[in-house]
Formats: structure tokens, C-alpha cells, sequence
């Protein structure tokens, strides 16, 4: 069965450094996302992405965050100055044919010191 | 983002009970969700609800779309402990790409 994949599967960085998280969408899927889950909370939107522009964002997506598509498979987030409240699990997910039915990768945990 | 109320916040039973925890909201939604997410993990999808009063099972699991659309139910039928694990519900707004989540559900099983 088609699955959202992520890497890496943890990522430790100091604060200010720029980290770069990557996800491959299902194949045949059009919509592309991005959520965080900071320990014991609730998952929090951060972004939409589709036809290679934002759709969506959250007031979480600030300046310091920017999404990309490099090429037909991969999906990245890059947090250019990490803070110590980055630290959370970083979820990519994907849909199509409509927003509807997201399904989740498997998260990267970054942890910023 | 629009808030959710999930409620309960946790449930301890014992393998073979039924178990029910709904969601609910000021906002109306579109489309409902329901999640489950195990420990370390990504967050599953269990079922999808798009239409007010629809009410769709997935096995031993079923959930309603609330008739105002500002609720949702699951309901797990006869538990095992491989339902252990923290349940979402999430909801979609009609015009957004954003799904809502609500602060789930923790449900452990004994067996």
C-alpha cells in the first residue's frame, strides 16, 4: 500500500541552525502538507502546498519557515533559524483527489538545543 | 485554527468493551475525520464523514457526522488491546486545506 515517507526519522540541530526536512508524498497525490505535534499536544496545521504554490498557511508559518518542491517526488520544510520551541514532531501528508482524506507519514522528530 | 473539544480525555476498560468518545465545535465543518496515532508515530487514517448525519463503519468501528455539522462520534465496538493508542478527530472547513485536530483521546485496553 502507497505510504508518505520521512527523513530523517530524527533530527537533533543547535538553536539558529537551518535544518531541512524531507518527505516523499504518495506518488499520485496533488496536495501536500505539513503539521507539528509538540509533545503531548494536539497536531497543529502548518501549511498546504498545491500546485506548486501555498495555499494555506498557519500564523505558526512564519518568515522562518518555507516549503519546497525540488523535483516530482520530494517535499521539504527548511526552518532557516531553529528556536528551542521547534522542537516537536514534524509531519508531512498528502491527499487527492481534494483536501479531504490526508494521510500522515510516519514524522521526524527534531529536537533543537 | 477553529477549536475542537474531544472528549474523553482518557479511557482505561477492560478487552471486549464497547468504548465511545465524541468531538465537538462552535464552527461548522465540512468534512470530518477520525485519527488514530500510536506512540512515535504518524496519525492513521480510520474513517472519513462528508455528509450531516452520514454514518460510515470500518469494521469494528463506527463514527457519525453530526446533524448540525458541529459534532462527530466513533464508537469501538467489542476492544482489544491493539486499540491501545491516542484517537483525533479532525475537521475541514469547506473553503480550507487545513484539518483541525481536536487534543484526542488516550484509550487503553487491558486485556
Amino acid at each position: 500500500e502507497p505510504e508518505v515517507t520521512q527523513t530523517p526519522s530524527h533530527q537533533v540541530t543547535q538553536m539558529g541552525q537551518e535544518v531541512i526536512l524531507r518527505c516523499v508524498p504518495i506518488s499520485n497525490h496533488l496536495y501536500f502538507y505539513w503539521y507539528r505535534q509538540i509533545l503531548g499536544q494536539k497536531v497543529e496545521f502548518l501549511v498546504s502546498f498545491y500546485n506548486n504554490e501555498i495555499s494555506e498557511k498557519s500564523e505558526i508559518f512564519d518568515d522562518q519557515f518555507s516549503v519546497e518542491r525540488p523535483d516530482g517526488s520530494n517535499f521539504t520544510l527548511k526552518i532557516r533559524s531553529t528556536k528551542l520551541e521547534d522542537s516537536a514532531m514534524y509531519f508531512c501528508a498528502s491527499s487527492d483527489p481534494t483536501p479531504n482524506e490526508q494521510f500522515f507519514g510516519p514524522g521526524t522528530r527534531l529536537t533543537v538545543l | 485554527g477553529q477549536q475542537l473539544n474531544q472528549s474523553p480525555q482518557s479511557m482505561f476498560i477492560q478487552e471486549g468493551e464497547d468504548v465511545s468518545m465524541n468531538c465537538t465545535s462552535s464552527s461548522i465543518f465540512n468534512t470530518w475525520l477520525w485519527y488514530k496515532q500510536d506512540p512515535g508515530e504518524g496519525p492513521v487514517l480510520l474513517i472519513a464523514l462528508y455528509k450531516a448525519g452520514e454514518l460510515t463503519s470500518n469494521g469494528r468501528l463506527t463514527a457519525q457526522f453530526g446533524i448540525t455539522r458541529k459534532d462527530s462520534f466513533l464508537n469501538i465496538s467489542a476492544s482489544i488491546p491493539s486499540d491501545v493508542g491516542i484517537y483525533f478527530c479532525a475537521g475541514r472547513r469547506g473553503s480550507g486545506y487545513a484539518l483541525n485536530f481536536g487534543k484526542g483521546t488516550s484509550l487503553l485496553v487491558t486485556p
